[in-house]
């Protein structure tokens, strides 16, 4: 596609169910990354993908927090057991490689509530 | 105290000002700068990003690196009510890792 695919748009969720969140890249992008926005607070580093490999999860806030790409496409966050703490907005971003400095394309992202 | 610090206003202006949008960082090895715009229930995206000290002007933004001071700025001329947008800076560091700031609210009021 044109542009970096999130969905669902919106999530809302009891706390301990688990939620997955998908990220379909644009097309040709070696580097994805997955940020977590809460409110006031800038984009929280959260895991990097190249290829299907994920050579970065340094950002992960915990092992109920998981994610996977699949034939260097489309990206899952999956959040186990959901907390209050969880609700955010999950933006996906890509790019031609980690290198390319103007080349990150956000998705709109996934508004996830916790209730 | 964080790497990089923004303030996150609001900053209300009139249409037509000069709008200057700042980051201060504390992190040395930051090598390039970047501002991004996001609109409400949107991705940022990408406005500049500059490398040295200096200014770099596109269009109606310049962006300004101050690596003595440790200080980035952002201005926008002849502003105007869709430039209205929340503007987040992000620094890269030696690691490709992008450090962001909060991002300031700004209102451009017709």
């Amino acid at each position: 596609g044109a542009g970096v695919s999130q969905s669902p748009s919106n999530k809302v969720t009891e706390k301990g169910k688990d939620v997955e969140l998908r990220c379909d890249p644009i097309s040709g992008h070696t580097a994805l990354y997955w940020y977590r926005q809460s409110l006031g607070q800038g984009l929280e580093f959260l895991i990097y993908f190249q290829g299907n490999s994920a050579p970065d999860k340094s950002g992960l806030p915990s092992d109920r927090f998981s994610a996977e790409r699949t034939g260097g496409s489309v990206s899952t966050l999956t959040i186990q057991r959901t907390q209050q703490e969880d609700s955010a907005v999950y933006l996906c971003a890509s790019s031609p490689s980690r290198q390319e400095l103007g080349g990150y394309t956000f998705g709109s992202g996934t508004r996830l509530t916790v209730v | 105290q964080k790497e990089v610090e923004q303030d996150p206003g609001p900053l209300s202006v009139p249409e037509g000002a000069i709008v200057s949008l700042n980051c201060t960082y504390s992190n040395s090895a930051f090598q390039y700068f970047m501002w991004y715009r996001q609109y409400s229930r949107k991705g940022p995206e990408l406005l500049m990003y500059t490398y040295s000290s200096g200014n770099k002007e596109d269009g109606r933004f310049t962006a300004q690196v101050d690596k003595s001071s440790k200080y980035i700025s952002l201005f926008i001329r002849d502003s105007q009510p869709s430039d209205s947008a929340t503007y987040l800076c992000a620094m890269r560091d030696s690691n490709y890792q992008l450090i962001w700031g909060a991002g300031t609210k700004l209102i451009i009021k017709p």
